[in-house]
């Protein structure tokens, strides 16, 4: 129940075009959910992150689009570049800055 | 946004001995904790570090092989204890609760710690 589970593990993608990372939850109490960028060495970055009292969530090119009732959110890159090649991770809380994170999902976005 | 440091940034110990790595903050925060990562894996919460008081682990992290300390609100320590190859990871550092609205939990770069 404390699970999140985050598809696909790794996403190639043209330049200019649309990534999609999903992730699934159990746990009701969560109501926090960020996702994170890391690159190699790094620790991670926080991305964009929504609550759920809104469907979605916009900035720049990054978009969270949240389910409730399905327990489902998503990370949708618009006019991905090759800089955005890193891996990210969607994350859920409940309450605290506790997190518990999905499994990652490595980008490659292609020149 | 808050910077975290961790000292050091990788190590490469020798089994059976302890490595403690350091996390400061630059500004008060309410929260920290300590994260495994795995090479290529997700991150796995150890503790939480409890300002004047005891951590508290999560399950299967024991405070005998991961003792850790946090005199204030801006530091945080975390010893790996009797090192084994298995103890390869990187060992991150969060803190959130910086106050002023502020929700987002910030990490340090990490420590890449390898065991021979």
């Amino acid at each position: 129940q404390q699970q999140v589970k985050q598809s696909p593990q790794s996403l190639i993608v043209q330049k200019g075009g649309i990534s999609i990372i999903n992730c699934a939850y159990e746990n009701t109490a969560f109501d926090y959910f960020p996702w994170y960028q890391q690159f190699p060495g790094k620790g991670p970055a926080l991305l964009i992150a929504i609550r759920p009292d809104v469907s979605e969530k916009k900035e720049g090119r990054f978009t969270i689009s949240f389910n409730k009732s399905a327990k489902q959110f998503s990370l949708h890159i618009m006019d991905s570049q090759p800089g955005d090649s890193a891996t990210y991770f969607c994350a859920a809380s409940a309450g605290t800055y506790k997190y518990i994170f999905g499994t990652g999902t490595r980008l490659k976005v292609l020149a | 946004s808050a910077v975290i440091s961790q000292k050091p940034s990788r190590d490469i110990c020798q089994r059976g001995t302890s490595l403690t790595i350091q996390c400061q903050v630059d500004s008060q925060v309410t929260m920290m904790f300590w994260y495994r990562q795995q090479p290529g894996q997700s991150l796995t919460l150890i503790a939480t570090a409890n300002q004047g008081s005891e951590a508290t682990y999560e399950s299967g992290f024991v405070i005998d092989k991961f003792p850790i300390s946090r005199p204030n609100l801006t530091f945080s320590t975390l010893t790996v204890s009797n090192m084994s190859p298995e103890d390869s990871s990187i060992y991150l550092c969060s803190a959130g609760g910086q106050g002023g609205g502020n929700t987002e939990a910030f990490f340090g770069q990490g420590t890449r710690l390898t065991v021979v």
